[in-house]
């Protein structure tokens, strides 16, 4: 069975430009969550998807975006990018919502570097 | 304020040794607690997840614990390997307005052989 799959790995943008992750989870999870993770501030939530509708959001701001397709797939997409987000970003898919007792799979990220 | 915090910070223990992880809660209304295990460079992997009625819960080399009236959990690893070198981070799930989790820092733990 595939695991969760982030596309890129790496990615380096420079300020002002946006950007878009994307997220395959495991075939049947329908919520994908998804979580920035610096050296300074370990892992904080982003938002959480399930069943196409955003069910939880984080204390991001508004640049911060994501959505999911009927498929599951997921997308996260920042706009005007600062330097502070420079993270590595990721995304964890679980059959049902993320604080239920079932575990949460994550990808190994997409690391993004601001320029 | 939910809260959740680990200690110690980073650990170096010789290959072989035990060792125990701590991890303190303030998270309320409580559902579940998970300890993870993040390689460097790749995702976090589950470990374990307690609800509020388990005690203990092993997996392999690993046990975690749980104490839910002192909102306390521990991590033990059993004779470690160069493997086990990672940072362990440790969930709580509950209510906290923005986010139905809370993450601690991690414990970063380093095997020498």
């Amino acid at each position: 069975k595939a695991g969760v799959t982030q596309t890129p790995r790496y990615l380096i943008k420079t300020r002002g430009q946006q950007v878009t992750l994307s997220c395959s989870p495991i075939s049947g999870h329908r919520s994908v969550s998804w979580y920035q993770q610096t050296p300074g501030q370990g892992l904080q939530f982003l938002f959480e998807y399930f069943s196409e509708t955003q069910r939880n959001k984080g204390n991001f701001p508004g640049r911060f975006s994501g959505r999911q397709f009927s498929n599951s797939r997921s997308e996260m997409n920042v706009s005007t990018l600062e330097l502070g987000d420079s993270a590595l970003y990721l995304c964890a898919s679980s059959l049902v919502r993320q604080d239920s007792n079932q575990p949460q799979h994550f990808g190994d990220g997409t690391r993004l570097s601001i320029l | 304020k939910n809260q959740v915090e680990q200690s110690p910070q980073s650990l170096i223990i010789l290959e072989g040794k035990n060792c125990t992880l701590q991890c303190n809660y303030t998270v309320s209304p409580f559902s579940n607690l998970r300890w993870y295990k993040q390689d460097t460079g790749r995702g976090p992997v589950s470990l374990t997840i307690m609800t509020f009625s388990e005690n203990t819960k092993s997996n392999g080399r690993y046990t975690a614990t749980l104490d839910a009236d002192t909102k306390q959990s521990s991590l033990h690893i059993t004779a470690s390997q160069l493997s086990d070198s990672a940072s362990y981070i440790c969930v709580v799930s509950g209510h906290s307005g923005y986010s139905t989790l809370t993450f601690g820092k991690g414990t970063m733990l380093l095997v020498s052989p």
